[in-house]
């Protein structure tokens, strides 16, 4: 069974300051990994997924991810955040294609002036 | 290009009493599609996916119910809501398009429910 595991709950950092937001993920057979964004009171956007191929991956809003198939780690960076990025991030797991996805407990980025 | 729509965006419902949420896809064709809630600190359940018209798989035993009358509807449903079933509920579609090896989640704007 595959499982996402989102290591802090809360990130607070000031602004243009680097970020990471840590995933780990379990699952017994190939994966494709993906990672969302929610502002407030507002659907899921996608930021990113990771199929195959390089193991970084690039996304919008200036957002990168590095699969790590070794420690099953798909962590999520941005090297200078801005007020704007304060939002709910959600790591996600697919063995199937992306079609049922699990998703992680979320990660609350605050940044703060 | 390919809308998602839920409403209401906001409900507040009295324990014990029905509910129906309508989500609506626009844009493409034989969807899959999903029901998820998302509670307070917690991360995203999937309720429900449908692979087409009529079709419904529930992920976890509740008094929710899932219904898709038409390609591109979805309607969660409830008889009797509970306290706990308050949350955010959110719809979301997805397709394999030719060529590609992946399909990628599009996700409604939520509705909102406070059962009191």
């Amino acid at each position: 069974a595959q499982s996402v595991t989102q290591l802090d709950s809360q990130v607070p950092v000031f602004e243009e300051a680097p970020v990471e937001l840590r995933c780990n993920y379990s699952s017994s057979v190939s994966v494709y990994l993906f990672w969302y964004v929610q502002y407030p009171n507002q659907g899921l956007q996608l930021l990113l997924k990771y199929l195959s191929g390089s193991t970084l991956v690039k996304g919008i809003n200036g957002f990168e991810a590095e699969f790590n198939k070794s420690q099953t780690s798909f962590h999520l960076r941005k090297p200078s955040v801005h007020i704007s990025d304060t939002a709910e991030y959600f790591c996600a797991v697919s063995d199937t294609g992306g079609f049922k996805t699990i998703f992680g407990a979320g990660t609350r980025l605050f940044v703060k002036a | 290009s390919q809308t998602i729509h839920q409403w209401p965006a906001t409900l507040v419902q009295p324990v014990g009493s029905p509910l129906s949420l309508e989500c609506t896809v626009e844009g493409t064709s034989n969807p899959n599609l999903y029901w998820y809630r998302q509670a307070a600190g917690r991360g995203l359940q999937l309720l429900f996916y449908s692979v087409g018209i009529g079709q419904i798989s529930s992920e976890v035993p509740q008094n929710l119910s899932a219904s898709r009358p038409q390609d591109r509807q979805f309607i969660l449903s409830s008889k009797k809501l509970l306290l706990s079933d308050s949350g955010f509920y959110l719809c979301a579609w997805s397709i394999l398009l030719a060529g590609d090896a992946l399909e990628t989640q599009y996700f409604g704007p939520g509705t909102r429910l406070l059962v009191l």
